[in-house]
C-alpha cells in the first residue's frame, strides 16, 4: 500500500491566488513526521515546510501553510499569493520515528503550473 | 556555497560498466542519505549513513550496489554492471541530528545517470 498519496499529478493555478496540494499518509507509528518538497525543472530538492504529528498547531513558513488533519491523515500544502517562480514539482514526504531511521518516504509528486 | 555537493552531475555510461558516485555532504551533518528518482516518480530511499556507520539499506539496494562513506564525510555511491534500469537521478541528503525530530534533509543537486 502507498504510505504518500498525491491524488493530483498537475494542478493549475492562477498568479496571486492561493492553491492547495493534496496528501494522505498511511502510517502505524505514533511519532512521525510529514515534510513538502520543492523542486523545480532544475532538478534540486527545496525543503519548504515541516509537521511533527504531535504539533498541535498547523505549520506555517511564510506563503507555506500546512493543512494538518490527523483524524483524517491528511497534510495538505497551502500556498498562498502564488507567484510564477512556484511553478514547479511539489513532494509530501513522511518520515517514521518508530520504524525507520530517518529516511523520507515520498509521494509521486504533484506538478503546479502557475498561469500570469 | 556550503551546501550539498555531487559529482557528477551528468553521467552516461554502457551496459556492464561500473559507475562512481561522490556526495558532499553540509560538513557539521553526521546523517547522509542516498535516494533514486526515476522520471515521474518520487524519491526513493536507498541507504543511510550516521558518521561512518551504514544503518540502514533498502531493498532496492540490489548486492550491484554499494555505499561507503570513509571518516564520516564525503560518501560514494558505486554501481556494478549497471543495467538500463539503472537509469535514474541519483540524490544525495544529509541532516544534523539533533533532538525535536524535525530535521529537514538537505538535498544535493544529484547526478543524472544514463545507462545506453
Amino acid at each position: 500500500a502507498q504510505k504518500i498519496t498525491q491524488t493530483q499529478p498537475g494542478m493549475f493555478v492562477q498568479e496571486k491566488e492561493a492553491v492547495t496540494l493534496d496528501c494522505t499518509y498511511d502510517t502505524s507509528d505514533q511519532s512521525y513526521g510529514l515534510f513538502w518538497y520543492k523542486q523545480p525543472s532544475s532538478g534540486e530538492m527545496i525543503f519548504l515546510i515541516y509537521q511533527g504529528s504531535y504539533d498541535e498547531q498547523n505549520a506555517t513558513e511564510g506563503r507555506y501553510s500546512l493543512n494538518f488533519q490527523k483524524a483524517r491523515k491528511s497534510a495538505n500544502l497551502v500556498i498562498s499569493a502564488s507567484q510564477l517562480g512556484d511553478s514547479a514539482m511539489y513532494f509530501c514526504a513522511m518520515r517514521e520515528y518508530q520504524r525507520s531511521q530517518g529516511n523520507l518516504i515520498f509521494g509521486k509528486g504533484t506538478k503546479l503550473s502557475v498561469k500570469p | 556555497d556550503t551546501g550539498v555537493s555531487q559529482d557528477p552531475r551528468h553521467k552516461i555510461t554502457k551496459r556492464g560498466q561500473n559507475v562512481t558516485f561522490r556526495c558532499d555532504p553540509i560538513s557539521e551533518h553526521n546523517r547522509l542519505y542516498w535516494y533514486r528518482q526515476t522520471l515521474g516518480q518520487g524519491p526513493e530511499f536507498l541507504t543511510y549513513f550516521q558518521n561512518e556507520a551504514q544503518l540502514e539499506k533498502s531493498r532496492l539496494l540490489s548486492d550491484r550496489f554499494s555505499a561507503e562513506r570513509p571518516k564520516g564525510s564525503f560518501s560514494t555511491l558505486e554501481i556494478q554492471r549497471t543495467e538500463q534500469g539503472d537509469s535514474a537521478m541519483y540524490l544525495c541528503a544529509s541532516s544534523p541530528h539533533l533532538a525535536g525530530g524535525g530535521n529537514e534533509q538537505f538535498f544535493g543537486p544529484g547526478t543524472r545517470l544514463t545507462v545506453l
